[in-house]
């Protein structure tokens, strides 16, 4: 089936620092969704992607759609504490079957 | 705020006991997706519903069932609960576009069941 592989799994930065994290798969997509989660809360909606190649920002955010359709990435610059959180990519399936597929996730912990 | 909101955002109960949780759709939304995190885990698609109609399920337990309303908003039904059912429940929506394909998807706030 479809996967998303996401990683690093986990990152511990320093605050002030750039964030990269990336998502892989075997599988061709045509939609690039980026959310962050934090604990007890529902995942945000932070990029989403539409064309192969695009680069797109959001505020310190940017994340990209790779040119193959099978991967994608996120940047955060100039890290700061409020950024800690997961990070999950997720994409609707290709195969007609009208569900999302996500990433295992980016954990991500910033020190002041 | 992602304009899906549900409700309860607390729940507390018994083994053996049935819950329902309710979603209401970002305005204009058809799609409802609902879907299960335990602690520490990733997001577990249950089932999803199209303008009424069932349309894809997941990882859905017998016990569980879901349905959406004419008005949109969705409700899951969990019966016969026991203490692995403890988790967070989202519901999210997302609208269908001109070609029929789905694209962004929007999270509610959750409700969390602790089931004792």
């Amino acid at each position: 089936g479809q996967q998303l592989n996401q990683s690093p799994q986990s990152m511990f930065i320093q605050e002030g620092e750039d964030v990269s994290m990336n998502c892989t798969s075997s599988s061709i997509f045509n939609t690039w969704l980026w959310y962050k989660q934090e604990p007890g809360e529902g995942p945000v909606l932070l990029i989403a992607l539409y064309k192969a190649g695009e680069l797109t920002s959001n505020g310190r955010l940017t994340a990209q759609f790779g040119i193959t359709r099978k991967d994608s990435f996120l940047n955060i610059s100039a890290s700061i504490p409020s950024d800690v959180g997961i990070y999950f990519c997720a994409c609707p399936t290709t195969s007609g079957t009208y569900k999302y597929i996500f990433g295992t996730g980016t954990r991500l912990k910033v020190l002041a | 705020d992602s304009g899906v909101t549900q409700t309860p955002k607390h729940l507390i109960t018994a083994t053996g006991q049935r819950v329902t949780l309710r979603c209401s759709p970002r305005s204009g939304d058809l799609s409802v997706y609902w879907y299960q995190q335990s602690l520490d885990q990733g997001l577990q698609f249950l089932i999803q519903y199209y303008n009424g109609e069932e349309r894809a399920k997941g990882n859905i337990l017998e016990r569980f069932s879901a349905q959406q309303f004419p008005d949109l908003h969705s409700e899951l039904n969990l019966s016969s609960l026991e203490l692995g059912d403890s988790a967070l429940y989202f519901c999210a929506s997302s609208a269908q576009g001109l070609a029929g394909e789905y694209n962004e998807q929007f999270f509610g706030p959750g409700t969390r069941l602790t089931v004792l």
